[in-house]
């Protein structure tokens, strides 16, 4: 059974970066099949995409957000990461990283991790 | 690239069938068949019912069901049950390949 399990610190500080990396078993990361995304959810409000890397290792990021993510596959480890640079208050949120059918619908996320909580305070 | 326009609230009586629309505009929703519906219960992760506008994963109830007309696509729940009550979100792809979420839809059942 698929498992996406995201990790990573749950306290940053103001203006540094969030690193996060979503371990995925029970399948090769880099399957032609499928892409990975992030999508977060501030306490109490709605989803937002953050952005999605293809298994061609093209990166497509919310233009809101672009100038400060970076998100990378490694194979060796069968993981992807997120990073999010010059962090405020307002990226307090519960990370969530899924998985994308490829050859379908792109913002089909099929599966997703539990998410955690990322609370960026000083 | 701003939000798909969702109801905050809708609610329904067990049994009945409710209607949540989901507003974009021709750069996203009107441009493509690529829409997607989740249910997420407090405390868990999102889980999508409808995907490519009317497809259901497999596992999904078929009381779900998805559509679109021009920029605004609607997600029908059939049938009624307690355990649909949940938050609901639209998503579309959008130009330049990017995602875009709604602001989401309370589901209340009375």
């Amino acid at each position: 059974q698929l498992q996406l399990q995201e990790s990573g610190p749950g306290l940053v500080k103001p203006s540094e970066t969030l690193s996060l990396t979503c371990t995925v078993s029970s399948d090769s990361i880099s399957s032609i099949n499928y892409h990975w995304g992030w999508i977060r959810q501030p306490p109490g409000k709605g989803l937002e995409w953050i952005g999605t890397i293809y298994y061609t290792g093209s990166t497509y990021y919310n233009p809101s957000l672009k100038s400060r993510v970076t998100m990378s596959v490694d194979t060796s480890k069968n993981h992807f990461s997120l990073r999010l640079s010059s962090v405020t208050a307002a990226d307090t949120a519960v990370y969530y990283c899924a998985r994308v059918p490829s050859g379908y619908d792109p913002n089909w996320f099929d599966r997703w991790g539990q998410g955690t909580l990322v609370t960026v305070s000083s | 690239q701003s939000a798909l326009t969702q109801p905050a609230s809708v609610s329904g009586s067990p049994g009945q069938s409710i209607t949540i629309s989901c507003t974009g505009t021709s750069s996203d929703v009107g441009a493509y068949n690529y829409v997607s519906w989740y249910q997420q219960h407090p405390g868990k992760a999102p889980k999508v019912m409808i995907y490519d506008v009317h497809y259901r994963p497999s596992g999904v109830s078929n009381r779900f069901s998805g559509s679109k007309s021009a920029n605004t696509a609607s997600l029908t729940i059939s049938g009624l049950q307690a355990e649909d009550e949940a938050d609901y979100y639209c998503s579309s792809y959008a130009s330049s390949s990017t995602v875009v979420f709604g602001g989401g839809t309370k589901l209340t059942v009375l």
